[in-house]
């Protein structure tokens, strides 16, 4: 079957630095989204990796390593509106989208 | 404002009861979805479109239809609501065309089935 893992619940401290893990396993790979989405609201696009390494957006990175089926969200300099849940996706072979339920982040003063 | 819409924000239902959710994109995107969120899962499809005209069915398709008659709306049908479709209603589009296919997300409708 198809699986995709986040942590459920994670804490960081306003300015600090954290990473969000995302391990999947699906039938083929056609990319890698993370989305965030605040309470209530919808899910907002954040990046896109289809190929292994980096990419930095400001205070946003995401990485993946397609060969351990291995993605992270870093988030530096947190701020308390970075409270929210964050999405991980992966596009199958299908070219269907497989979403992972979300990791709530918690920002403490 | 470029972007979509849905239609009601949020609706409680009688078990057996007909319900349209409506949603509409003016972002001219050639692709459309419907994914239901509830709480400790991940968004779950139900039916896409990935051009006027054409549907096709997600995960989840059973208790639902939809239609795709323009490139604008997408609306999804629930004939006969069933306690178990209790759930937020998430529309999104895409441009198949781009190289990310990025899905972009409407506001959701919050549906409660009595």
């Amino acid at each position: 079957g198809q699986n995709i893992d986040q942590p459920t619940e994670m804490t960081a401290t306003e300015g600090a630095i954290v990473q969000i893990n995302c391990t999947y396993q699906t039938s083929g790979f056609n990319g890698l989204f993370w989305y965030q989405q605040h309470a209530g609201e919808a899910p907002t696009f954040l990046s896109y990796n289809v190929l292994d390494g980096l990419e930095e957006k400001g205070r946003f990175s995401s990485f993946l390593s397609r060969s351990k089926g291995y993605s992270y969200l870093l988030l530096k300099e947190l701020q308390m509106k970075d409270s929210a849940s964050y999405l991980c996706a992966v596009r199958d072979s299908n070219y269907q989208l497989i979403w992972g339920a979300g990791t709530k982040l918690i920002i403490k003063p | 404002i470029a972007g979509i819409t849905q239609a009601p924000t949020s609706q409680i239902l009688a078990a057996g009861r007909r319900m349209t959710l409506r949603c509409t994109q003016d972002m001219r995107h050639n692709a459309m979805y419907w994914y239901r969120q509830d709480l400790g899962l991940g968004l779950r499809l139900i039916h896409y479109s990935n051009t006027a005209g054409t549907t096709g069915k997600g995960e989840v398709p059973d208790g639902y239809s939809v239609s795709r008659a323009n490139t604008d709306d997408f609306p999804l049908t629930l004939a006969s609501a069933v306690p178990s479709q209790t759930s937020v209603y998430f529309c999104a589009s895409s441009d198949r065309g781009e190289e990310s296919d990025t899905q972009y997300f409407g506001p959701g409708t919050r549906l409660t089935v009595l």
